[in-house]
């Protein structure tokens, strides 16, 4: 079993505030994904990162890759309620199976 | 969305009864995965197929089995419900970029 540790496990804060949500792993991964899910539903893909120190964003979320490719971060600028959800990231491994290995999730509170 | 439908989508059973999910893909995608999804836990792997009758255990596989006899549809039996056994079980299938989509889940308590 991959470990992925999130961090933190629960976040509320106030609209407009900034956040950063953490995943550590002591394996190295093939790639590292970010989810977004809402409650009765599944998690929706937002993000792959690939390449060790890669950067990518998407609007308001900012994602980052380790330069060892065992932990990631998830940065928000002004959060809206839009964003409230559990994030997840997931760690995949292209050389055992194509295994997808998931951390505890994030449940982020975004207060109007 | 990747047409992944799980059915059925809520079950209520009794502890020692069998109970069969089913996830149904409409692209032919290869990889095929069974979650199950428990506060605390995040989602952890039950079984994966990497094609029709190839399978493999996850993580969480005891009490656990699959079957994939055609390329759309991938089936978890729960061969006598436990009541840990309750939880949200997610389907999920891998395109060839490596990116997971999600089945809406299937909400399975064991009484």
């Amino acid at each position: 079993t991959q470990l992925l540790e999130q961090s933190p496990q629960f976040l509320s804060i106030q609209e407009g505030e900034n956040l950063t949500v953490y995943c550590n792993s002591s394996s190295v991964f093939s790639s590292l994904q970010w989810y977004r899910q809402e409650p009765g539903e599944g998690p929706v893909l937002l993000v792959t990162v690939v390449t060790g120190g890669e950067v990518k964003k998407l609007k308001r979320l900012t994602f980052q890759f380790g330069d060892a490719r065992k932990d990631s971060s998830l940065h928000i600028t002004a959060a809206q309620p839009g964003d409230t959800g559990l994030y997840l990231c997931a760690g995949a491994d292209l050389n055992t199976g194509n295994q997808f290995y998931f951390g505890t999730g994030t449940s982020l509170t975004v207060i109007p | 969305d990747a047409g992944i439908t799980q059915s059925p989508r809520h079950k209520v059973t009794e502890t020692g009864t069998p109970v069969t999910l089913r996830c149904h893909q409409t692209e032919n995608h290869r990889y095929m995965y069974w979650y199950r999804q428990d506060p605390g836990h995040g989602l952890r792997l039950i079984h994966y197929s990497y094609g029709v009758k190839d399978t493999d255990k996850g993580e969480v596989s005891d009490g656990y089995s699959v079957s994939r006899s055609k390329t759309e549809d991938f089936l978890l039996t729960l061969e006598s419900a436990t009541s840990s056994q309750t939880s949200v079980y997610f389907c999920a299938i891998a395109t060839a970029t490596g990116e997971l989509f999600f089945g809406e889940g299937s909400r399975l308590t064991v009484l």
